[in-house]
């Protein structure tokens, strides 16, 4: 079964930091790029981040650029997200999500989401 | 960035009735669109990529058109389990971008 599980959610104060894995299987997972795209309560989704298989392309969203990093192990089909200097609205279910083998195809695997919560 | 934006916010249908979605991009993006279908508490689910290439496994009561700037999602004969929210999303350019979502109710 093709899947993606997510982990490392959690509480943190604003200031700190988290970083959350996405473990792959039932796919061979280096040849893909990968999301995490994040919603927060009540809201609609934001893709925050993108790393491409080699992991040679990086995108971020202004909303965390230059506080979150996106890397991969593709030896252990895993997905990292670093999140560091974290803030109120960074409080948001996380999830991580597959591109689809065609470029510019949309998102056809995700996770079952993460939970952040940045609160003092 | 790309802005996405869906109309209606919110439509309130029957058992049986045809929908139809909206999504405007506020540039160009070819036919690199792709609709999600997100339920409480639940990961989205991708219907269709491209505007109109519907997902393996999707009922063919969901459809998609468009190109350029202006797409629609049509469902035909609304089932109960298609009560959700739906969302596009543009895939030509980074950062990736959603619409803000169609949340699709029981009347």
């Amino acid at each position: 079964e093709v899947q993606l599980v997510e982990s490392g959610g959690g509480l943190v104060q604003p200031g700190g930091s988290l970083r959350l894995s996405c473990a792959a299987s039932g796919f061979t997972f280096s040849p893909y790029s990968m999301n995490w795209v994040r919603q927060a309560p009540g809201k609609g989704l934001e893709c925050i981040s993108y790393l491409s298989g080699n992991s040679k392309t990086i995108y971020y969203a202004n909303s965390v650029k230059g506080r979150f990093t996106i890397s991969r192990d593709n030896a252990k089909n895993s997905l990292y997200l670093q999140m560091n200097s974290l803030r109120d609205e960074d409080t948001a279910v996380y999830y991580c999500a597959r591109n689809t083998a065609a470029p510019s195809g949309g998102m056809d695997v995700w996770g079952q989401g993460t939970t952040v919560t940045v609160s003092s | 960035d790309i802005q996405m934006t869906q109309s209606p916010s919110s439509v309130s249908a029957s058992v049986g009735d045809r929908v139809t979605i909206t999504c405007r991009a506020s540039q160009g993006i070819s036919s690199w669109l792709a609709w999600y279908q997100q339920k409480p508490g639940k990961a989205p689910k991708l219907l269709i990529s491209a505007a109109s290439s519907l997902q393996s496994g999707v009922p063919s009561r969901f459809s998609g058109s468009g190109s350029g700037t202006d797409f629609t999602l049509s469902i035909s004969s609304l089932q109960p389990e298609d009560f959700a929210t739906y969302y596009c999303q543009q895939a030509n350019s980074f950062p990736r971008t959603f619409g803000q979502g169609t949340k699709v109710e029981i009347k």
